[in-house]
């Protein structure tokens, strides 16, 4: 069954016109994870979120936002996306364990493609 | 910058061989390993860890080795089985446990088991 669902798959957008990627969980887990990943490089931290608390990674654009509604729901919102935010958008989730593994759990992930 | 490098971006292993892939790290505050398996179209899963207290972390066919002098990571999978074809990314963090600690990702090294 699976734990963390990304939708869609796959997002085709317009140059410039918003689009939002979903991902949910079925784990209970406290935090939850976005991270970019283009053509042959490792996957990038954008954000993630510790309950409600949104932590921005430093070098992540401004024309990426998030929204966590609620434990199960995350959202990753490219407000004008450009050619070069193409690339595979990964979800996880993780529980915090103090002293204990910090295991990720990833989605399948949203391929966005953008014209 | 790249903190997290893997340097072989595939390999190719005769079935019942062993597998060995390589994994190099620049932070010294890096303390938590981690290794993750990707098929295609699907999210990365977790395979195996290992804190820097130790070096080596046996999980059945999968072995992680940790040479933190050489800030260098292995992990060996014998023996290789064809389902074992997958993308592998190492991933290291400078804390074990706690909400939110980052994971940094190696760029994966696409692994083929040939039967």
């Amino acid at each position: 069954d699976a734990m963390v669902i990304q939708n869609p798959r796959y997002q085709v957008t317009q140059f410039g016109k918003p689009v939002t990627l979903s991902c949910s969980q079925t784990l209970n887990h406290n935090v939850m994870y976005w991270y970019q990943q283009k053509s042959s490089q490792a996957p990038k931290l954008l954000f993630h979120y510790y309950d409600k608390d949104f932590n921005n990674e430093a070098d992540t654009p401004d024309n990426f936002q998030s929204r966590r509604p609620n434990t199960s729901f995350c959202f990753l919102d490219i407000r004008s996306p450009g050619l070069g935010d193409a690339a595979m958008y990964l979800c996880a989730t993780s529980r915090d364990q103090s002293g204990g593994a910090d295991i990720q759990y990833f989605g399948a992930g949203t391929r966005l493609s953008v014209l | 910058d790249q903190q997290v490098k893997q340097n072989s971006p595939s390999l190719s292993v005769q079935e019942g061989r062993i597998s060995i892939l390589n994994c190099d790290y620049t932070n010294s505050m890096f303390d938590y390993f981690l290794w993750y398996k990707k098929y295609p179209a699907e999210g990365p899963t977790f395979l195996i860890s290992i804190s820097s207290i130790k070096d080596k972390n046996e999980d059945g066919r999968f072995t992680v080795f940790l040479n933190k002098s050489a800030k260098h990571l292995s992990l060996h999978i014998v023996p290789s089985q064809p389902g074992d074809s997958a993308v592998y990314f190492c991933a290291a963090s400078p804390g074990v446990g706690g909400a939110g600690n980052q994971f940094y990702f190696g760029t994966g090294t696409s692994l083929t088991v040939i039967p």
